[in-house]
């Protein structure tokens, strides 16, 4: 059983659409993260959130709404998606008593998202 | 640039055979050098990491060379066996910034 767990694994939208998509994490981690996984490019870090506060946006555009309510669940609500948007949604967490990226990091499966 | 640059994009070993997929970066102040294994359908998992303080890291049939001057990283994968075949990426960070390598396709033949 995966210590990160994501909801839904998959996720077809049209582009006026709002939709969530749901991280849990049952490490017991403090930092949670957002990744963007694209065909044949890097894993792109979107957001990083320690004890619920949110201390990185590495230039995501604000149709990426990231929620974190607690230091185990986080939430990336989407709206008016773009077809580039298309991708893999990987959430991942680490230990730590802050945001430190020099850390292993434990992802869930993702979430397949496309943008119709 | 703050770029992570990883070869071969793909690569075809038999199995026993050696694999061997390396890495560059750009940013002196990384300190943490992941290797990331993913298979299909799944998110990415730890294998092996180092740190600058040292040059060299073997765990089990994988192996972590550090070229800390020439800004390079190596991963080893000894005697490769069919469930080896995934997707590994490579990583640099420091507390601040993380980078992700494109990432390399391995088959291991039977």
């Amino acid at each position: 059983e995966t210590g990160v767990t994501q909801t839904p694994r998959h996720l077809v939208m049209g582009m006026t659409n709002k939709k969530s998509l749901k991280c849990e994490q049952h490490l017991g981690h403090n930092a949670m993260y957002w990744y963007k996984q694209s065909a044949k490019k890097p894993l792109e870090l979107m957001f990083v959130y320690n004890f619920k506060e949110q201390t990185e946006n590495n230039s995501v555009p604000s149709r990426f709404s990231p929620e974190c309510p607690n230091s185990s669940h986080l939430f990336l609500h989407l709206h008016t998606l773009q077809p580039e948007d298309s991708a893999l949604y990987l959430c991942a967490s680490s230990q730590g008593d802050r945001i430190s990226l020099n850390q292993p990091q434990h992802f869930g499966d993702g979430t397949r998202l496309s943008i119709l | 640039q703050q770029q992570v640059k990883q070869s071969p994009q793909s690569l075809i070993v038999q199995k026993g055979g050696i694999s061997i997929i390396n890495c560059a970066y750009e940013n002196t102040a990384f300190d943490y050098f992941p290797w990331y294994q993913q298979f299909p359908g799944k998110g990415p998992a730890l294998l092996i990491a180092i740190r600058p303080d040292v040059s060299e890291k073997k765990e089990g049939r994988f192996t972590i060379s550090f070229n800390k001057s020439a800004k390079q990283f190596s991963l080893h994968i000894m005697d490769s066996q069919p469930g080896d075949s995934a997707t590994y990426f490579c990583a640099a960070s420091n507390n601040n910034d993380m980078r992700f390598g494109a990432g390399t396709r391995l088959t291991v033949k039977p």
